[in-house]
């Protein structure tokens, strides 16, 4: 596709119950990032991957929250026990590198709802 | 990390050009400076990046100073469609963005 794809667009799920949310970068970009926005508040860098490097996880709130990437595509960001504060969109993004001149694009988030 | 300072919010006549500032002082040497908008609750549109150089695209204009220290976003003519939230970013060599609280124009009819 012509953009980054996020899976599920809206998700609603019961305290207590794990949720996996599916990103499909731009073809070709080795870099992909995952971001949190609460409703009303700034976007909160959670985990990026850059081809076969270890991954930067210094965003990811607890340990509930995990994320992997098979190869350079699709990443899934898994949140086990999930709590109200959880409530937010989680954004995905990629860039054809990590290399500071490389534009970011985002998707249009999958909007999580926990009750 | 490059911190970047920006107004809380900003009101624009429509038709009028838009300028929003930007301080980032502590830039590094190589570091990209970048705009995105948030529109609702929407995921961030990239508008224009740039290094030292000014920039121009057909959404906007970035004016970086000589020092790197401010720059400046500049939509022409704009529209009650660019109301939103603007993002002054410094990328980190490292690739990660960091979002401030960003800037929301408001342009009124």
């Amino acid at each position: 596709g012509a953009g980054v794809s996020q899976s599920p667009s809206n998700k609603v799920t019961e305290k207590g119950k794990d949720v996996e949310l599916r990103c499909d970068p731009i073809s070709g970009h080795t870099a992909l990032y995952w971001y949190r926005q609460r409703l009303g508040q700034g976007l909160e860098f959670l985990i990026y991957f850059q081809g076969n490097s270890a991954p930067d996880k210094s965003g990811l709130p607890s340990d509930r929250f995990s994320a992997e990437r098979t190869g350079e595509s699709v990443s899934t960001l898994t949140i086990q026990r999930t709590q109200q504060e959880d409530s937010a969109v989680y954004l995905c993004a990629s860039s054809v590198t990590e290399i500071s001149g490389n534009t970011i694009y985002f998707g249009e988030g999958s909007w999580l709802t926990v009750v | 990390d490059a911190k970047t300072t920006q107004p809380t919010s900003m009101d624009c006549a429509e038709g009028r050009a838009a300028n929003l500032p930007c301080n980032h002082s502590t830039i590094s040497g190589n570091e990209y400076v970048y705009w995105y908008r948030q529109i609702h609750s929407q995921g961030p549109q990239y508008i224009i990046h740039g290094l030292k150089n000014n920039e121009t695209n057909e959404m906007a204009s970035l004016i970086i100073t000589e020092d790197r220290k401010s720059s400046t976003l500049i939509l022409p003519h704009a529209t009650l469609r660019d109301t939103a939230v603007y993002y002054c970013i410094v990328r980190r060599n490292t690739g990660k963005l960091i979002f401030g609280q960003g800037t929301t124009l408001q342009v009124k009819p």
